[in-house]
Order: C-alpha cells, then sequence, then structure tokens
C-alpha cells in the first residue's frame, strides 16, 4: 500500500465551479497536513497547511482532515483560470524523519473561462 | 530575491556524463533537502541536511548520487555516470528545524535531460 494516495486526474472544470482534491495516506505518525500549488515549470508553494482534524478556511480555499479516517481533502470555491496548476498534497512529522514531506502524484487541475 | 535558488536550471547532458547542481537555501534556514520529480509525479525525497551534517538518505539515492553542504550554507547534488532515468526536475527546498507548520520553501528547481 502506497503511504499516500491521490488521484492524478487531470480534472477540468468551468470557471466558477467548486473544486474538491482528496488524499489519503497510511501512516498514524504524520501530524501537519498541507496542500501545496505547483505551475508549471515551477516549484511546489505551500497553499495552506494544517495539523489537526477540522476543517480550516483561507479565502476561497477550505483544507479538511479527518485523522480518524485518514483522509484530507482541498476546495476551492470560485475556481479561477489563475487556479490552473497541479496540487500536491503532503504530510510530514516534523519531531521525526527530519521535517521531509512526503507528497502525493498531484492533480492537475485546469479552470476553463 | 531572497527564496531558494538553484543552478542550472536546465542541463542537458549524454549518457555517461557527471552532472552537478548547486542549492542556495534561504540565508537563515539551517535545514535543507533535495527531491526528484518526474513528469506526472509529485516530489520524492531523496535527501537533507541539517546544518552541514547528512541525516538522511532515501534508497532512491543509488550510489552514482552524492549531495554535500560544506559549509551548511549551499548544497550540491551531483550524478556519476548519468543514465536516462536520471532525467527529472531536481528539486531543492529549505527550512528552520525550529519553525511549527511544517513548510519547505522550494526553488524552482534543475531540470536534466539525459540523452
Amino acid at each position: 500500500q502506497k503511504e499516500v494516495e491521490q488521484d492524478p486526474g487531470p480534472l477540468s472544470v468551468p470557471e466558477g465551479a467548486i473544486v474538491s482534491l482528496n488524499c489519503t495516506y497510511s501512516n498514524s505518525a504524520f501530524q501537519y497536513f498541507m496542500w501545496y500549488r505547483q505551475y508549471s515549470r515551477k516549484g511546489p508553494e505551500l497553499l495552506m497547511y494544517t495539523y489537526s482534524s477540522g476543517n480550516k478556511e483561507d479565502g476561497r480555499f477550505t483544507a479538511q482532515v479527518d485523522k480518524s479516517s485518514k483522509y484530507i481533502s482541498l476546495f476551492i470555491r470560485d475556481s479561477q483560470p489563475s487556479d490552473s496548476a497541479t496540487y500536491l498534497c503532503a504530510f510530514s512529522n516534523p519531531y521525526n524523519q527530519g521535517g521531509k514531506l512526503i507528497f502525493g502524484q498531484g492533480t492537475e487541475l485546469s479552470v476553463k473561462p | 530575491d531572497t527564496g531558494v535558488s538553484q543552478d542550472p536550471r536546465h542541463k542537458i547532458t549524454k549518457r555517461g556524463q557527471n552532472v552537478t547542481f548547486r542549492c542556495d537555501p534561504i540565508s537563515e534556514h539551517n535545514r535543507l533537502y533535495w527531491y526528484r520529480q518526474t513528469l506526472g509525479q509529485g516530489p520524492e525525497f531523496l535527501t537533507y541536511f541539517q546544518n552541514e551534517a547528512q541525516l538522511e538518505k532515501s534508497r532512491l539515492l543509488s550510489d552514482r548520487f552524492s549531495a554535500e553542504r560544506p559549509k551548511g550554507s549551499f548544497s550540491t547534488l551531483e550524478i556519476q555516470r548519468t543514465e536516462q532515468g536520471d532525467s527529472a526536475m531536481y528539486l531543492c527546498a529549505s527550512s528552520l528545524r525550529r519553525q511549527n507548520t511544517g513548510e519547505l520553501f522550494f526553488g524552482e528547481g534543475s531540470r536534466l535531460t539525459v540523452l
């Protein structure tokens, strides 16, 4: 079983749609749950992070973590063409393993005007 | 620009040649990471340093790969006797050990093409 599973897409939606991105994980030691955004030919950049179960909102973005089900989600409301990118879920246990991140495969999102 | 910088951005080489990539992390960051990313995949961990000490190496890092961070500042990743399977984006990231967000700051990557 892979440590992290993420649907690779690609996902194509019209502008203004609600987007749902998901990852499952198997390692109970993960304590930080992150979403990175990666534009084409660029390095990943942190979009959101959380360390507890529940929801966290930041503008049009909501991160959701369910530790009991080992499942995390990212919701994008009122999606914009500028949201077109690859979204990577990432996990870490900063108190062991040197804070390295374990990434999902990435979901490629295209938002059409 | 005070972000993570990587050089070169793109390297094309012939199979069997050696290549070296350089990473300059954010100046106050004491942790430095190397990742490899192939098309359609997420970044895969290769190795990390805390200051000048290399503390972990992935099984992905074969004997042909070596990384150094001699003075705890910049780092180099060398690949000897390159193979076509080494073609990938090599990403460097840095972080502060004492930060509590788990965030890594990535550079824009060095793309390797092995012919």
